[in-house]
């Protein structure tokens, strides 16, 4: 079974500060992705990266960075959190192929909140 | 224009009853793929079922069935004698191969004892 796992389940953080979001799997997935989940507005997707070091910017990258340094992690960044981060974030990881149409496989979530 | 129409936010039913949720996608691409997940209140999306765009064949995995219609642009998802642990907000999605992954924004389901 495909396993992800996000380094939190909640978090708390103070307007300003620099937040880390960290996510593993553990199947040899190429693509790895960040969504943020909103009530009303569904999944947006953050960031997506096929490879090492190779990362794409989804519908609403502003406010956040990613790192990609080994292929089994994927890091999100909050360079200065601010209260509208305030929300559930999922990663989630794919085969391979630099596309979407493989099956995503999602962590159980971290619910960030920015006071 | 949304991709992915969900248009029931919420549902509520008996334990026992059947209950269908509704997807209807947009797309002009030939090949593409849809998925339906579920989330249950610990929050973790479980991946529930891919389809590929020709492969119209319906599908059936225990109590979970898929209707999918090309002619209505549907891929819809029935829960026959629903059950308490079916409670949870499922989501559609859609892959178009050279687009991004495309969400519904979710049914809630609750099914009560």
């Amino acid at each position: 079974d495909v396993k992800v796992t996000q380094s939190s389940r909640y978090l708390v953080k103070r307007t300003g500060e620099k937040v880390f979001l960290e996510c593993v799997q553990d199947m040899d997935h190429e693509n790895m992705f960040w969504y943020r989940q909103d009530p009303g507005l569904g999944l947006r997707l953050i960031y997506f990266s096929y490879d090492v070091k190779m990362k794409e910017k989804g519908d609403i990258p502003e406010g956040y960075s990613v790192s990609r340094e080994k292929k089994e992690r994927f890091s999100l960044i909050l360079e200065s959190a601010s209260t509208n981060q305030t929300s559930m974030y999922l990663c989630a990881s794919s085969l391979s192929g630099r596309s979407y149409v493989d099956t995503q496989y999602f962590g159980p979530g971290t619910r960030l909140t920015v006071l | 224009a949304q991709k992915v129409t969900q248009a029931q936010t919420e549902i509520s039913v008996v334990e026992k009853e059947d209950v269908t949720l509704d997807c209807v996608y947009e797309t002009r691409d030939t090949t593409y793929y849809l998925f339906w997940y579920k989330q249950p209140p610990s929050g973790e999306l479980v991946f529930l079922i891919r389809r590929n765009s020709f492969d119209e064949q319906n599908e059936i995995s225990g109590r979970y069935s898929w209707n999918f219609q090309k002619s209505t642009s549907s891929f819809n998802f029935t829960i026959t004698a629903s059950q308490v642990v079916d409670s949870a907000v499922y989501f559609c999605a859609l892959s178009e191969v050279d687009n991004q992954f495309y969400f519904g924004t979710g049914t809630s389901l609750t099914v009560i004892p």
